[in-house]
């Protein structure tokens, strides 16, 4: 049973970076699975974010790609997001998901606030 | 980029009835879309993979079809634990979630 779990700052102010990280327990992130990050501003819907391959590849939103940066470290079995010159649209729950063979896992969420 | 549209955006069903829900995508995934529901406060809920499979635990009332562009997610008998938010997800190529079909208590 794969688990996720994300960290990071609740709070984050205007125009600058945000960084989570989602830590996987129950297997490799470098195995042959897609790592994502998915988002869901309050009372809106759910938006893919971007992905990380475990042998390195990424993929991103082309309407956030100028600003999403989606990393791993191996050594500590985790991925990471980094979404820069952020503004209040960017407040939402941010979940790290993947799809590994015929189901797909999800942390549980950790809401992001954009604020001064 | 592959966008899906869900219709519609809401769905007011008494309990037992049927609900069908719809997911269209704007070119063919085969047969690569998922269908989960969220509730308020809770993290998405897988029902559905590989467009007609059901996931682990779901019952069967719930049942999903369509391949290429076109797809359905059909609740045969809603019951009160069924009132929620549906999305259904393509994940051919990157992933795209559709706006979501809320399904609420006629």
């Amino acid at each position: 049973q794969v688990l996720l779990q994300e960290s990071g700052p609740g709070l984050v102010k205007p125009s600058e970076t945000l960084s989570l990280t989602c830590a996987v327990s129950g297997g490799s992130i470098s195995s042959d699975n897609w790592w994502s990050w998915v988002r869901q501003p309050p009372g809106r819907g759910l938006e893919w974010i971007g992905e990380i391959h475990g042998g390195g590849n990424t993929n991103y939103n082309p309407s956030l790609k100028s600003r999403v940066t989606v990393s791993m470290d191996k050594s500590k079995n985790q991925f990471s997001l980094n979404l820069n010159s952020v503004t209040a649209a960017d407040t939402a729950v941010y979940y790290c998901a993947a799809r590994i063979h015929l189901s797909f896992y999800w942390g549980q969420g950790t809401p992001v606030t954009v604020s001064s | 980029e592959i966008l899906m549209t869900q219709s519609p955006a809401t769905l007011s069903v008494s309990p037992g009835e049927r609900a069908t829900l719809s997911c269209r995508a704007s070119q063919s995934i085969n047969s690569d879309l998922a269908w989960f529901q969220q509730k308020p406060g809770q993290t998405p809920r897988l029902l559905i993979y590989a467009a007609s499979t059901r996931a682990t635990g779901i019952p069967a009332r719930f049942s999903g079809s369509g391949s290429g562009a076109e797809f359905t997610l059909t609740i045969s008998s809603l019951q009160s634990g069924d009132f929620a938010v549906y999305y259904c997800l393509q994940y051919n190529y990157w992933w795209t979630f559709g706006q979501g079909t809320k399904v609420e208590i006629k």
